[in-house]
C-alpha cells in the first residue's frame, strides 16, 4: 500500500489531453513539494516534472504538473504513442521522514 | 554528459549481503546528492535512502534501517549500498540517481539499475 494513491491504469488516443492524479496528506503533498517520473518499459525512471511544476531541459512543454492541497496532477496534452509508460509522483514525507512515491499509473494509448 | 553506471546484477542467499556500486561521471560528483530506489519485479518504485557526498550524512528509509549504508568514495565518484540480511522481499532492480539540487526526491540521472535476486 503506497501512502500516495494513484489509480492503477488510464488511458487515451492520440491527441486527446489526460489528466493523472495523485493523493496525499498534509505530511507530504500538503506540504513538499511534488514531482513526477515516467518509466518506459524495460527503463530506469525519468524526471518528467519537478517542484510541482517546473520542467528539467529537454520534456516537452505537452507535459505540466499542478498542486492543489493534498493532491496533484500530471496533464499530457497532445498524447503519442511513445507516451505509452508508467507515471509515478513522489513527494518528501515528514512523518515517516524520507520519500514516498505513488503506486504508480500505467498510461495506455489506445 | 552525466553518467551514472552501475554493478552487474548479483543473486544472493537469504541472510547474505550485497553491496552495489554507482560511478558517477561528467559532473562533481561531491556537489549533488544519490539517492537510491529499488523496484521489485513487476511492482512500483521505493525508496531507500540517500547520502550526501560533501558532508557524508545519510537518510534511509524506515523498511531497511539497520540493514543498509550507504557510502561514498569521493576519488573515485562512486556510490555505494551495502544491504545485510537480505530477504526474499528484497528481491529488485537497485537504482541510483543524482539528486537535483538540494531536494532529495528530485533525482534528474539515474543509472541503469542493479537487479539483487534473493534466493535460497
Amino acid at each position: 500500500q503506497s501512502v500516495l494513491t494513484q489509480p492503477p491504469s488510464a488511458s487515451g488516443t492520440p491527441g486527446q489531453r489526460v489528466t493523472l492524479s495523485c493523493s496525499g496528506s498534509s505530511s507530504n503533498i500538503g506540504g513538499n513539494t511534488v514531482n513526477w517520473y515516467q518509466q518506459l518499459p524495460g527503463t530506469a525512471p525519468k524526471l518528467l516534472i519537478y517542484t510541482n511544476n517546473q520542467r528539467p531541459s529537454g520534456v516537452p512543454d505537452r507535459f505540466s504538473g499542478s498542486k492543489s492541497g493534498t493532491s496533484a496532477s500530471l496533464a499530457i496534452s497532445g498524447l503519442q504513442s511513445e507516451d505509452e509508460a508508467d507515471y509515478y509522483c513522489a513527494a518528501w514525507d515528514d512523518s515517516l521522514n524520507g520519500v514516498v512515491f505513488g503506486g504508480g499509473t500505467k498510461l495506455t494509448v489506445l | 554528459q552525466v553518467q551514472l553506471v552501475q554493478s552487474g546484477g548479483d543473486v544472493k542467499k537469504p541472510g547474505a549481503s550485497v553491496k552495489v556500486s554507482c560511478k558517477a561521471s561528467g559532473y562533481t560528483f561531491a556537489n549533488y546528492g544519490v539517492s537510491w530506489v529499488r523496484q521489485a519485479p513487476g511492482q512500483g518504485l521505493e525508496w531507500v535512502g540517500w547520502i550526501s557526498p560533501f558532508r557524508g550524512n545519510t537518510n534511509y528509509a524506515q523498511k531497511v534501517q539497520g540493514r543498509v549504508a550507504m557510502t561514498t568514495d569521493t576519488s573515485t565518484s562512486t556510490a555505494y549500498m551495502e544491504l545485510w540480511s537480505l530477504r526474499s522481499d528484497d528481491t529488485a532492480v537497485y537504482y541510483c540517481a543524482r539528486v537535483k539540487g538540494i531536494v532529495v526526491e528530485s533525482n534528474d540521472y539515474w543509472g541503469q539499475g542493479t537487479l539483487v535476486t534473493v534466493s535460497s
